[in-house]
């Protein structure tokens, strides 16, 4: 069964500093792995995918298939970055989507 | 381009009634999906449509059900309310289901069961 862990329910940290969300997943198959953000008052959009090793507003994740984790890391945090985010394991056809519980961050002045 | 919308925002039913909520996907994206979002148990997966068929079902009794219709827009219904279905039900659409670029997801409807 696909299941994702967000340990962390809550991360506040001082702005300029750096912000590190963990996510681990159990997934037997070839997984895909996104990162969702949910600001506040606003629809929840996708930030990032692990395919596309791409790098938005900062943030980078890196898929450790040994470890099983998609940890969201951004050097820097800004106060904007304040949001709910949320990792999310998919297959690598479909999409059904299995989300973890979320990670609310706070980044504080 | 317009995003997903979701129709109506808001929905107060008492329990035992039965719900219909709308969603329409952005143009040309073919692959719906809904999930619902609680306190409690975060988000869960409901259905996934394409095509006008239902290509994944979530873990949710036989009083969900959905469709999809040849212009791509879903609705999905409850019946016999209970006070646990309440939540924010999300829809979600995406170009298709064979090549997972992720979600866009529409802002929800809140549905409140009293």
């Amino acid at each position: 069964a696909q299941r994702v862990t967000q340990p962390e329910k809550l991360l506040s940290v001082f702005k300029g500093a750096p912000v590190e969300l963990k996510c681990n997943y159990s997934y037997s198959g070839s997984p895909e792995l996104f990162w969702y953000v949910q600001y506040s008052r606003q629809r929840l959009q996708l930030l990032l995918r692990h395919i596309s090793r791409e790098s938005i507003k900062g943030f980078t994740a890196d898929l450790n298939k040994g470890e099983t984790s998609f940890h969201l890391k951004k050097p820097f945090a800004q106060e904007e970055d304040s949001a709910m985010y949320y990792c999310a394991l998919g297959k690598a056809a479909g999409n059904k989507l299995t989300f973890g519980g979320g990670t609310r961050v706070l980044v504080k002045p | 381009k317009a995003g997903v919308t979701q129709t109506p925002r808001y929905l107060i039913k008492t329990r035992g009634q039965q719900v219909t909520l709308s969603c329409s996907p952005i143009s040309g994206h073919r692959s719906v999906s809904w999930y619902q979002q609680t306190p409690g148990q975060g988000l869960q997966f409901l259905f996934e449509y394409f095509s006008e068929t239902q290509r994944n079902k979530g873990n949710f009794p036989g009083r969900f059900s959905g469709r999809q219709f040849s212009n791509s827009r879903s609705e999905m219904n409850v019946s016999t309310l209970e006070l646990g279905d309440s939540a924010l039900y999300l829809c979600a659409s995406s170009l298709s289901p064979t090549e997972n670029y992720g979600y866009t997801f529409g802002s929800g409807t809140r549905l409140t069961v009293v």
